[in-house]
């Protein structure tokens, strides 16, 4: 069965002290994998996609990287203004277009 | 662009009502898919239209709940009869010629 499991499911920073999320999945086929920002009230942001295994792309602080069984998403001296939820999703390649969110890793980044 | 939109933001029923939530997706975008998120489920995918066709309606949880698509620029779910466990955030996102999906705002249901 298709499976997004992210971790942890919250997280405190204090500013400037770096961390990574991550986010393990288990799919028959990957055809994509999403980072999302969401703030509370508010739909999911787009940040990154990633589709193959050794692959980078980074956004400000934020830096994605995917293997083949999980991605991370690092924060490098993050900000108060980066606390929201993180929500990892992939997009499957069996059958029609699939797409399976975690659950999210909610951040606080403390001032 | 103006995004994917949605209406209306918020909407507070009773158990009963029907309920009819809207969306108007980017411009160019052939792909529409609605969500729903809660707290206990996080976000699940409820059905799929591909160049205004239902596609996978798999995640559409009964009868009750119905999507159409009826132009490339009005999307609409409904729920008939609504249920105090419909209540949730609703969400619309499209997708264009990439694999990423935008999305909209989203339609905070309660139902009484």
């Amino acid at each position: 069965e298709d499976q997004v499991t992210q971790s942890p499911e919250a997280l405190r920073l204090q500013e400037g002290e770096s961390s990574s999320l991550n986010c393990s999945y288990t799919v028959s086929g990957l055809r994509g994998l999403f980072w999302y920002r969401q703030d509370p009230g508010k739909g999911p942001e787009f940040l990154f996609t990633l589709y193959s295994a050794g692959e980078e792309k980074e956004k400000e602080r934020l830096k994605a990287t995917l293997t083949k069984k999980e991605s991370f998403l690092h924060i490098t001296a993050p900000k108060p203004e980066d606390s929201a939820t993180y929500l990892c999703a992939v997009c499957t390649t069996s059958g029609t277009y699939k797409y399976i969110f975690g659950t999210g890793t909610r951040l606080k980044v403390l001032a | 662009d103006a995004g994917v939109i949605q209406s209306p933001r918020h909407e507070v029923t009773e158990m009963g009502q029907e309920v009819t939530l809207r969306c108007k997706p980017i411009s160019g975008h052939n792909s529409l898919f609605w969500y729903r998120q809660t707290m206990m489920r996080g976000l699940e995918l409820l059905i799929y239209f591909n160049n205004n066709v239902p596609i996978d309606d798999s995640g559409m949880p009964e009868d009750r709940f119905s999507a159409k698509m009826p132009n490339a620029s009005f999307s609409t779910l409904k729920i008939q009869p609504s249920e105090p466990r419909d209540s949730a955030v609703y969400f619309c996102a499209t997708r264009g010629g990439t694999d990423t999906q935008y999305f909209g705002p989203g339609t905070r249901l309660t139902v009484l």
